[in-house]
């Protein structure tokens, strides 16, 4: 099946400085990507449609200037929080729809992104 | 509106026990529905699906149904193992390829 990976999968980092979050479509290419926040025992949260070559779709009450993506490639998301803060500790993750190949509807997650801000 | 509603847990049982966790969603069309796993510190992992009414989808011992009648999909197995701990999140397809995801059911299997 298709696979998504996210680098890294693990950063700590100190209040205020930025961090970046890949997300790559290994053997397939996607004009969208979704990225999903993850609160410690709850569900994913929809933040934002990523697609290729446009700006990115953001749901309601998520700050898009905290939460930059950038989708520069057919295999490539980046998610970058900026200015991090304590309270933007959290599991990310990312999926993508297999395209033409793939089934009606599915998704393909990443690994996930654990993110901790000191 | 549009949503999943999943069986709160947490839910522990021993091992060889029967598990069966409750979905039911509520859609204007007729979405595709799924459920995924997560190992702890991992991420989502697809179990089964199922894309149309009655349709049933299996893998690793777990099935469920696509209830039309019911808007349900419960995830059942009939005899679980350790190595089923997990959070199993129940999940429809909506439009623009985006999900809706249930709140999540952790299982935990003793031996």
């Amino acid at each position: 099946g298709a696979v998504v990976s996210q680098h890294p999968s693990r950063v700590i980092c100190k209040s205020g400085t930025s961090v970046k979050i890949e997300c790559r479509s290994l053997d397939f290419q996607a004009t969208t990507m979704f990225w999903y926040r993850q609160f410690p025992k709850q569900s994913l949260m929809l933040m934002a449609t990523s697609n290729e070559g446009s700006k990115a779709t953001y749901e309601q009450g998520v700050e898009k200037d905290k939460f930059l993506i950038n989708h520069a490639s057919l295999t490539l998301s980046t998610l970058t929080v900026t200015s991090a803060h304590p309270e933007d500790s959290s599991f990310y993750i990312c999926s993508a729809p297999p395209g033409a190949s793939g089934a009606r509807n599915e998704q393909f997650f990443g690994p996930g992104t654990r993110l901790t801000v000191l | 509106g549009d949503s999943v509603t999943q069986m709160e847990g947490p839910v522990t049982l021993s091992e060889e026990a029967f598990l069966t966790i409750n979905c039911t969603y509520t859609a204007t069309g007729y979405p595709s529905l799924f459920w995924y796993v997560q190992y702890p510190g991992e991420g989502l992992q697809l179990l089964l699906k199922a894309t149309k009414a009655d349709d049933k989808g299996s893998n690793k011992g777990f099935e469920a149904t696509y209830r039309k009648e019911t808007t349900s999909f419960h995830l059942e197995k009939g005899s679980v193992q350790v190595s089923d701990s997990a959070v199993y999140f129940c999940a429809r397809s909506a439009s623009g390829n985006q999900f809706y995801f249930g709140t999540g059911t952790s299982l935990t299997v003793i031996p």
